[in-house]
């Protein structure tokens, strides 16, 4: 499967613990986007990366978040000490480049629920 | 306001019915935009590109009204596998992805 990979795909956890998330871009993409999901709510643009930079974090939350794409291995996206208001579907997207047509390449997202 | 605006629905129609979804945005410098559809639990994917000139792509139709900053889709001939999430999507000057902003969506039920 050549498509962008999230895993997990469904990951619970207590307030206070970890959460991590990770994305493998499609094939020949260098360009990452997370994007978090409210229920009833809207795609709402968290990070974009390139390999080994973040190029634009202006919707990731000060506190408790932070995300990279190093050079060998997937991006990750990382949730420190989680609040119930993290729980939310997490999707990474993938582009060949930083300017686009408009599409771009969704993973089947991972769903965070925390108790 | 929000950047992207989208009668939330749901709009539950029979089949065959035609449907349209309409679309707002603030940001008059905005310049391009799209459509993507969300099926339940899964992952936005491109639907169609919304031109000036208005497209057409079978069934869909979408167009754009710059001076009303408005978009619409209209779905003719509806089908059950329609049901979806319609999400109107809106990229800014720079043409950057990152600058997609997208709509809380239209969900759509296509009822047999």
């Amino acid at each position: 499967n050549a498509g962008v990979m999230q895993n997990p795909r469904h990951l619970v956890r207590r307030r206070g613990q970890e959460a991590r998330l990770r994305c493998s871009p499609m094939k020949g993409h260098s360009h990452v986007y997370w994007y978090r999901q409210l229920p009833e709510e809207g795609l709402k643009f968290m990070v974009y990366l390139q390999k080994e930079n973040i190029i634009d974090e202006s919707g990731m939350p000060k506190e408790r978040f932070s995300a990279e794409f190093p050079k060998e291995g997937p991006s990750i996206l990382r949730i420190q000490q989680v609040v119930r208001g993290d729980s939310a579907a997490y999707f990474c997207a993938s582009s060949p480049g930083g300017r686009t047509t408009g599409e771009l390449f969704f993973g089947e997202g991972s769903r965070l629920t925390v108790l | 306001r929000k950047e992207v605006e989208q009668d939330p629905g749901p709009f539950n129609v029979p089949e065959g019915a035609t449907v349209a979804f309409n679309c707002t945005y603030s940001n008059s410098a905005s310049q391009s935009f799209f459509w993507y559809r969300q099926d339940c639990r899964k992952e936005p994917k491109l639907l169609m590109s919304v031109y000036s000139s208005g497209n057409e792509d079978g069934r869909f139709t979408a167009q754009l009204n710059r001076a009303s900053q408005y978009i619409s889709l209209l779905i003719r001939d509806s089908k059950l596998s329609d049901s979806a999430t319609y999400l109107c999507v809106v990229n800014g000057p720079s043409g950057s992805a990152r600058q997609l902003t997208f709509g809380s969506g239209t969900q759509l039920t296509v009822l047999p």
